[in-house]
């Protein structure tokens, strides 16, 4: 069983939709993180937290540290949206052990 | 300010030879840790250097080796390339005090035939 689990593995949108990926992991952690990947393969950080909610813009992303979950929401998605979005999880190193990720596509 | 810089973006070798990939980190940031993705295991981590010594290090045959330099950089090495190498490497840099705030490169994509 891996370490971080997400789900769902692909997920289709219209535009506007709210859209949830979730995220469970199995490990004691230091932080959690959500990285999104376009095509191509650059990943961009989106969030790193550790307690409660984060937000930036459409984007919100929440921990519940006892239940080992965390949920990242998009609001009023976009086509541009359209990526890979990655769950990690640290350890107090930068050693990331990372989620298959979640294939999103939105769209218009 | 510049971002995390890969070189090269997109490498072909064959079988059996060797390849060096480099991460320029962003200015400032002394930790630089390597990744593998590719399509059958996902992101897996490789090592992490800081301050010119590898600090961590993920579960990867001798062939995967690395060194950081005085200015950060950071280049990986593989030896004895396999089919199996081909992926997309990618170096994330952070500074110490904020471990696991990454910042990305783009990766280098690298093809064994």
């Amino acid at each position: 069983k891996n370490e971080v689990e997400q789900s769902p593995q692909n997920l289709t949108a219209q535009e506007g939709e709210f859209i949830t990926i979730n995220c469970s992991y199995s490990v004691g952690i230091s932080a959690l993180h959500w990285l999104q990947q376009h095509p191509g393969g650059g990943i961009v950080s989106l969030f790193m937290l550790s307690s409660g909610k984060k937000k930036h813009g459409r984007l919100i992303a929440t921990i519940n540290i006892q239940e080992k979950h965390s949920s990242l929401h998009i609001t009023a998605s976009h086509p541009r949206d359209s990526a890979v979005y990655i769950c990690a999880v640290s350890r107090n190193t930068d050693k990331l052990i990372f989620g298959t990720g979640t294939r999103l596509q939105v769209f218009p | 300010k510049a971002g995390v810089t890969q070189t090269p973006r997109y490498l072909i070798k064959t079988r059996g030879q060797q390849v060096t990939l480099s991460c320029s980190p962003i200015s400032g940031h002394r930790s630089v840790s390597w990744y593998q993705q590719t399509p059958g295991q996902g992101l897996q981590f490789l090592f992490e250097y800081f301050s010119e010594t590898q600090r961590n290090k993920g579960n990867f045959p001798g062939r995967f080796s690395g060194r950081q330099f005085s200015n950060s950089r950071s280049e990986m090495n593989v030896s004895t390339l396999e089919l199996g190498d081909s992926a997309l490497y990618l170096c994330a840099s952070s500074t110490d005090r904020d471990r696991g705030s990454s910042t990305f490169g783009s990766g280098t994509r690298l093809t064994v035939v």
